[in-house]
This record gives C-alpha cells, sequence and structure tokens, in this order.
C-alpha cells in the first residue's frame, strides 16, 4: 500500500514552460487535493476534486488547471510557469469512513523552482 | 471563511523543555480538528485529531492537545520534547460536513540537544 504518491520529486522550469504534476494514490479516496506550502504562509488549496471527473477551485486556483479523469489519479497543471509558482506542492487525499471526518493523507511534495 | 491562527512562528527549546504550541479558529460550528507534524524534508503527517468526545487528545509521540470549546482552541502539548521533534507543526481545522481543511501557518520549532 503506497498510499500518495506524487511524481515528480524536484522539477526546474523556465518562465513560459508549462509542467503536469500527477497524484496517485491507492486508498480508494474519493477526494484529493492539491496545496502549495510556502514559507511562513502555511498551506494554501489550490484545486481539489470530490469524485472522479469533478474538480472545484480552492484558495489559490490562478495559474493552474487540474484534472480527474480516474478516481485514484488527480493531476495538477502549470500553463504558463511563472517565478511565484516557486513552491513545494503537495497532493493529499481523504475520505469519509463517517460524515464527519475528513482526515487528509499527504504525499512527499514536489519542489518546483520556476527561474 | 474560517480562519486557523499559531503564534510564535519560530520556537526555540532546549531537550527535556516543555512544549505548547497555541491554535485558534474563527468558525463558531461544529469543527474537526487536527495537528500534522513536517519533519525536515518530509510530508505532512497526522499527529492527532479530535472529532467528538474527550476533549483531551493523546496523539503519536507524547503530544497531546486539548480542545477547549469557549476559547475555540486546540493547543498542542508536549511535556518534555527530544530533539527529534525538531519540525513543523500545523494545525488544521474543518467544518463539520465540510470536506476542505484550513491550516495555521505553522509552527518551527527547533530542538536544541
Amino acid at each position: 500500500n503506497a498510499g500518495v504518491t506524487q511524481t515528480p520529486k524536484f522539477r526546474v522550469l523556465k518562465t513560459g514552460q508549462s509542467m503536469t504534476l500527477l497524484c496517485a494514490q491507492d486508498m480508494n479516496h474519493e477526494y484529493m487535493y492539491w496545496y502549495r506550502q510556502d514559507p511562513g504562509m502555511g498551506l494554501r488549496l489550490i484545486h481539489y476534486s470530490v469524485g472522479e471527473g469533478t474538480t472545484a477551485k480552492g484558495e489559490v486556483p490562478d495559474g493552474y488547471n487540474v484534472s480527474r479523469l480516474k478516481k485514484q489519479n488527480f493531476l495538477l497543471g502549470l500553463e504558463s510557469a511563472a517565478p511565484s509558482q516557486t513552491s513545494v506542492y503537495f497532493c493529499a487525499s481523504s475520505y469519509t469512513r463517517r460524515a464527519d471526518s475528513y482526515e487528509q493523507y499527504f504525499g512527499p511534495g514536489t519542489r518546483l523552482t520556476v527561474t | 471563511a474560517q480562519s486557523v491562527s499559531q503564534h510564535n512562528h519560530h520556537v526555540i527549546l532546549s531537550e527535556a523543555a516543555s512544549l505548547e504550541l497555541g491554535c485558534n479558529y474563527s468558525y463558531g460550528g461544529t469543527v474537526n480538528l487536527f495537528w500534522y507534524v513536517q519533519y525536515p524534508g518530509q510530508h505532512l503527517q497526522l499527529l492527532l485529531k479530535y472529532f467528538s468526545g474527550d476533549p483531551l487528545v493523546k496523539g503519536i509521540k507524547g503530544f497531546e492537545a486539548e480542545f477547549i470549546k469557549s476559547k475555540f482552541s486546540f493547543n498542542l502539548r508536549k511535556p518534555s520534547v527530544q530533539w527529534s521533534d525538531t519540525a513543523e507543526y500545523f494545525c488544521a481545522v474543518n467544518e463539520r460536513g465540510n470536506n476542505r481543511l484550513a491550516f495555521g501557518k505553522g509552527n518551527q520549532v527547533v530542538v536544541i540537544p
């Protein structure tokens, strides 16, 4: 049981380039999330998904797109990277064992630098 | 929108000292509360959580947290820290029935041997 995995672990992009970050989970979780972590800012939600084929905007969605074509995968895309998108990106997933719990399980992160 | 406040972003302690990290949230309804820990270079791991019942929650590695509803607080404590507790600690809250977590900005804790 691998949990939540992310690909790649590190990436350096030039301004204007595009890339896709892949998140995969093998826990059959319904919900998946993409966060960015910046020093002194905590984690901020970019986009999330409550099920296959559905996505929704989080706190900081501008400049990012997502897709959830399969339940186990959640892709985060940067169409035209900017230096302000230099960050560590974390994917997470959760399920509802009970209707009132949403414990999230996190992946190892992707460190992205945009020059 | 709810918010989560963590004070004293940087904390430096000696081994065996006691640790207390404050967490306050703004939402007035029923909430689920979490503390996550991020060791250097690693991903976030759940330290402990509160959904209902006993407001004093015990987590892994000797950590505990107390939910005080009247103060909208969920403070984390450890009586005697070790060097291996050096990490960043995040408090997170979600409204009951809402899948979205709101995170605090974190506390960077450094334990000096």
